[in-house]
């Protein structure tokens, strides 16, 4: 079953920064946080990946808190093509498995 | 360097027809899986292969789903007889390994059981 929780849905303006949480209060210690997208009619896209530390790519930013109970995914500067359903997922380092919820749906609005 | 390809993209069909899904993971990914997802929801597993073994098929249901990997390259999933809750859009994604390495997914392909 998944272990996130995220909100369902949340709207951001073209061109700013869209935020969007992740609560994973039972994280275990070797669990990562990983972040996929999908947009309409796509397969699931991956955005980033961390543990403990901060970590950015060129795509996004992730800030996982100090007791990694939450985290928080990045666009800095949000566009129309970042409109998508956006997974917060904890892997297991044992076994491999993306366990998917349900996502936040992410409308980016001009 | 192109990416996972899955056919065909719809397929419509009656229930108690059987139905195959095709994929070609990206080239030298030895890990493939197969997920369903459901309208409204995130993908859910079905099976993992590494190279043409079946690691993982706890979630497939066996009574009706089969799956293959011949030489360790494409895959196929199959249903048969198909059910109307058997409607969901059928994802192959791959890796070149299952710990550790990003899950590269095909567009998926759209089944409609009527």
């Amino acid at each position: 079953d998944a272990k996130t929780t995220q909100p369902p849905s949340m709207d951001c303006a073209e061109g700013r920064a869209a935020n969007l949480p992740c609560n994973h209060s039972t994280i275990s210690g070797n669990e990562y946080v990983y972040w996929y997208r999908q947009i309409h009619s796509q397969g699931p896209q991956y955005i980033i990946h961390g543990l403990k530390n901060n970590e950015t790519n060129e795509m996004a930013s992730l800030i996982i808190t100090e007791d990694r109970k939450s985290s928080t995914l990045i666009l800095p500067h949000a566009t129309l093509r970042d409109t998508a359903v956006y997974y917060c997922i904890l892997r297991s380092s044992n076994t491999g498995k993306l366990i998917f919820g349900q996502g936040t749906t992410l409308q980016v609005k001009p | 360097e192109a990416g996972v390809v899955q056919s065909p993209r719809y397929k419509i069909i009656e229930k108690k027809q059987p139905v195959a899904f095709w994929c070609n993971p990206i080239s030298g990914h030895n890990t493939l899986y197969w997920y369903r997802q459901n309208l409204g929801q995130g993908p859910e597993l079905l099976i993992r292969y590494e190279n043409e073994e079946a690691v993982d098929d706890s979630q497939l249901p066996k009574d009706r789903f089969s799956a293959e990997r011949l030489k360790g390259v494409d895959s196929t999933l199959k249903i048969q007889p198909a059910e109307l809750g058997d409607s969901a859009v059928y994802l192959c994604a791959s890796s070149l390994g299952d710990r550790g390495y990003e899950q590269y997914f095909g567009p998926g392909t759209r089944l409609t059981v009527t």
